[in-house]
C-alpha cells in the first residue's frame, strides 16, 4: 500500500466552479500536510502548509485536514483559468520527510 | 529574495554514463532534499542533507548519491546510468526549526533524459 493516494484524474470543471481535491494516507504518525501546485514543466509551488487536524483558508483555497480518517483535502472557490495546475498533497512526519501523492491534474474551463 | 536554482536544467545522457546536478538553495536554508519525480511514480524521495550530513534516505540503489558543501549548495550524482532514470530531478531546500524541517521550495528542476 502506498503512503499517500491521490486521484490522479483529470479533473475539469467550469470556471467559477468549487474544487475539491482529496488525498488519503496510511501513516498515523503524518503530523505535518502541504498542498503544492506544478504548472506543466515547472516545480512544484507551495499553496498550503498546516500542522495536524482542521481548517486553513488562504484566500480562494482551503485546506482541511481530518487525522482520524486519515483524510487531506484542497477546496478551491471561485476556480479560474490560471488554476489548471496539478495538485500534489505531501503529508510529512516529524523525522523530516514529506511523502507525496502521484498528483490531480485540474483543468478550469474559461 | 532568490529562489531555489538548479542547474543544469536539460541534459541527455547515455546508459552506463554518470551525471551530477547542482542545488542552490534559498539563501539561509540549510536543509537540501533531492526528489525525482515520472509519471508513473510522482515524486519519490531521493534524500536529504542539513549541515553537510545526509539526514534521511530514500530507497534508491547505491547509484544515487549526494552531498552538501559547507555554504549549503548541494549536488546529487547518479553513476551507471540506465534507462529508467530518466525523469526530473527537483530539488527543495527548506528552513528548518527545532528539529523539523519544515515546508519545502522546489527548484524548476534538472530534466535528465537517458538513451
Amino acid at each position: 500500500q502506498k503512503e499517500v493516494e491521490q486521484d490522479p484524474g483529470p479533473l475539469s470543471v467550469p470556471e467559477g466552479a468549487i474544487v475539491s481535491l482529496n488525498c488519503t494516507y496510511s501513516n498515523s504518525a503524518f503530523q505535518y500536510f502541504m498542498w503544492y501546485r506544478q504548472y506543466s514543466r515547472k516545480g512544484p509551488e507551495l499553496l498550503m502548509y498546516t500542522y495536524s487536524s482542521g481548517n486553513k483558508e488562504d484566500g480562494r483555497f482551503t485546506a482541511q485536514v481530518d487525522k482520524s480518517s486519515k483524510y487531506i483535502s484542497l477546496f478551491i472557490r471561485d476556480s479560474q483559468p490560471s488554476d489548471s495546475a496539478t495538485y500534489l498533497c505531501a503529508p510529512g512526519d516529524t523525522g523530516n520527510q514529506f511523502y507525496f501523492g502521484t498528483g490531480t491534474s485540474l483543468t478550469v474551463i474559461p | 529574495k532568490a529562489g531555489v536554482t538548479q542547474t543544469p536544467r536539460y541534459l541527455i545522457k547515455t546508459r552506463g554514463q554518470q551525471v551530477t546536478l547542482s542545488c542552490s538553495p534559498i539563501s539561509g536554508h540549510r536543509s537540501v532534499s533531492w526528489y525525482q519525480q515520472t509519471p508513473g511514480q510522482g515524486l519519490q524521495f531521493l534524500f536529504e542533507y542539513f549541515s553537510e550530513t545526509q539526514r534521511n534516505k530514500g530507497n534508491f540503489p547505491g547509484r544515487f548519491s549526494g552531498r552538501q558543501f559547507s555554504n549549503s549548495r548541494s549536488e546529487m550524482n547518479v553513476s551507471t546510468l540506465e534507462l529508467g532514470d530518466s525523469a526530473l530531478y527537483l530539488c527543495a531546500s527548506s528552513l528548518v526549526k527545532g528539529s523539523n524541517t519544515g515546508e519545502l521550495f522546489f527548484g524548476e528542476g534538472s530534466r535528465l533524459t537517458v538513451l
